[in-house]
């Protein structure tokens, strides 16, 4: 079975300060990794995704994120923050094999971003 | 191009009575997802078809809740009886490649959601 916790619910940022979203995965299989964004009233956005190939993957709007499998970790960051980043994020797991597709989302971060 | 499309956008119906989600893939698509996703938390699996195979159905959460692709296209998610515990916002999305099949082209795009409340 595979699960995803994020471990804050809210971060508070200033703009300009680094972003830092935390997600530790749970997985059976080799898992891929994403991680979705959602802002008010509009539909999921792919961030960036880690499919078994480089561990840093960078993604748009300057996101990025690093795969460390002894960690269990696929942590999201961003050096500067822009207001534009306010929104609800997601980190996703999908494992490889017969249930490959069926994503498991964690619960969410919402980020503020404060001017 | 289109993305995926999904109607109505918010339905309000009262308990007991049969709703109909719609979902509008992208073209040429060939899996299709739902996935529900209540009030402060993250979207939950309900099901999912490759072509017009529905591949998985663990996620749907009682017999109530139903869903068909009967020609690999549009598809339609049916929950009977309505309960106020069914309120929440149902999402579809659709991937190029085939789950089950290990590809790079899995990426799932989402549309814009259902929003259901049940008085």
């Amino acid at each position: 079975a595979q699960s995803v916790t994020q471990l804050d619910s809210h971060v508070s940022v200033s703009e300009g300060t680094p972003v830092l979203l935390r997600c530790n995965y749970s997985s059976s299989y080799s898992p891929s990794l994403f991680w979705y964004v959602q802002h008010p009233n509009k539909g999921l956005q792919l961030l960036l995704k880690y499919t078994s190939a480089a561990t840093l993957v960078k993604g748009i709007n300057g996101f990025e994120a690093e795969f460390k499998k002894s960690e269990t970790s696929f942590h999201l960051t961003k050096p500067s923050a822009h207001m534009s980043d306010a929104a609800e994020y997601f980190c996703v797991v999908s494992e490889s094999g017969t249930s490959y597709g069926k994503l498991t989302f964690g619960q969410g971060t919402i980020l503020t971003v404060h001017p | 191009g289109a993305g995926v499309s999904q109607s109505p956008r918010y339905k309000v119906t009262k308990r007991g009575q049969d709703v109909a989600l719609r979902c509008d893939p992208i073209s040429g698509h060939v899996s299709l997802y739902w996935y529900r996703q209540a009030l402060g938390q993250g979207p939950e699996f309900l099901t999912y078809f490759n072509y017009e195979a529905q591949q998985d159905k663990s996620g749907l959460p009682n017999d109530r809740f139903s869903a068909e692709r009967p020609e690999g296209s549009i598809s339609t998610l049916t929950i009977q009886r309505t309960e106020q515990r069914d309120s929440a916002m149902y999402r579809c999305a659709s991937s190029w490649g085939a789950s089950g099949v290990l590809s790079s082209y899995n990426e799932q795009f989402f549309g814009p959601g259902t929003r259901l409340t049940v008085l």
